[in-house]
């Protein structure tokens, strides 16, 4: 596609339950990043993806955040027994080679509400 | 671990007067420094992307600095127009994976 696409765009969910996230990178990408925004924390890293690599989930704030990506392209991330501090914006990015010089390209994000 | 600073948190500034956004960084060993747009409920839209070796990149009215040894970068909009009013985040590349590290961003408001 022309850009990152991310969905749901929106999601309310009850406390306790499970959800996942979908995003799908700019095609020909290689590197997909996590990150999320919360009111009062700003942006941060959870995860990165690079080709064939072994991901760094070092960002991912507890064991009930997990994420994927299939076949190098669409990446799922996928959070267990939602609580409400969960509430936030995930935003995923992509870029072509990722590394140090390339530019790093986001979706619209998805509003995550737990009541 | 890298810290990201922008101050002014919000500015505002009447249609046609230039912008000067700062963004400070505590480790200057970066890889590289990134300039987002972000619009209300919307994700960031990327402005200018500085690379470690250079000092400046400019892409129409928008032209950003990079000074590594001071840990510094600033963005300049020239001839503000109501339609740059934004958030501006600034956020640095901290490792060869092109891991990210944000600032919390300037609030922009631009007046007809």
């Amino acid at each position: 596609g022309a850009g990152v696409s991310q969905s749901p765009s929106n999601k309310v969910t009850e406390k306790g339950k499970d959800v996942e996230l979908r995003c799908d990178p700019i095609s020909g990408h290689t590197a997909l990043y996590w990150y999320r925004q919360s009111l009062g924390q700003g942006l941060e890293f959870l995860i990165y993806f690079q080709g064939n690599s072994a991901p760094d989930k070092s960002g991912l704030p507890s064991d009930r955040f997990s994420a994927e990506r299939t076949g190098g392209s669409v990446s799922t991330l996928t959070i267990q027994r939602t609580q409400q501090e969960d509430s936030a914006v995930y935003l995923c990015a992509s870029s072509l080679l990722g590394g140090g010089n390339t530019e790093a390209f986001f979706g619209q994000g998805t509003r995550l509400t737990v009541v | 671990k890298q810290e990201v600073t922008q101050i002014p948190a919000a500015l505002s500034v009447p249609e046609g007067e230039n912008l000067v956004l700062n963004c400070s960084f505590t480790d200057s060993a970066i890889y590289n420094l990134q300039w987002f747009r972000q619009d209300p409920g919307k994700g960031l839209t990327s402005l200018l992307l500085i690379q470690s070796s250079q000092r400046e990149q400019t892409s129409g009215r928008l032209n950003a600095s990079l000074d590594k040894s001071s840990g510094r970068s600033t963005l300049y909009i020239a001839a503000s127009q109501p339609g740059d009013s934004a958030t501006y985040l600034c956020a640095v590349g901290t490792d060869s994976w092109g891991k990210l590290q944000f600032g919390a961003g300037t609030q922009v408001v631009v007046t007809p």
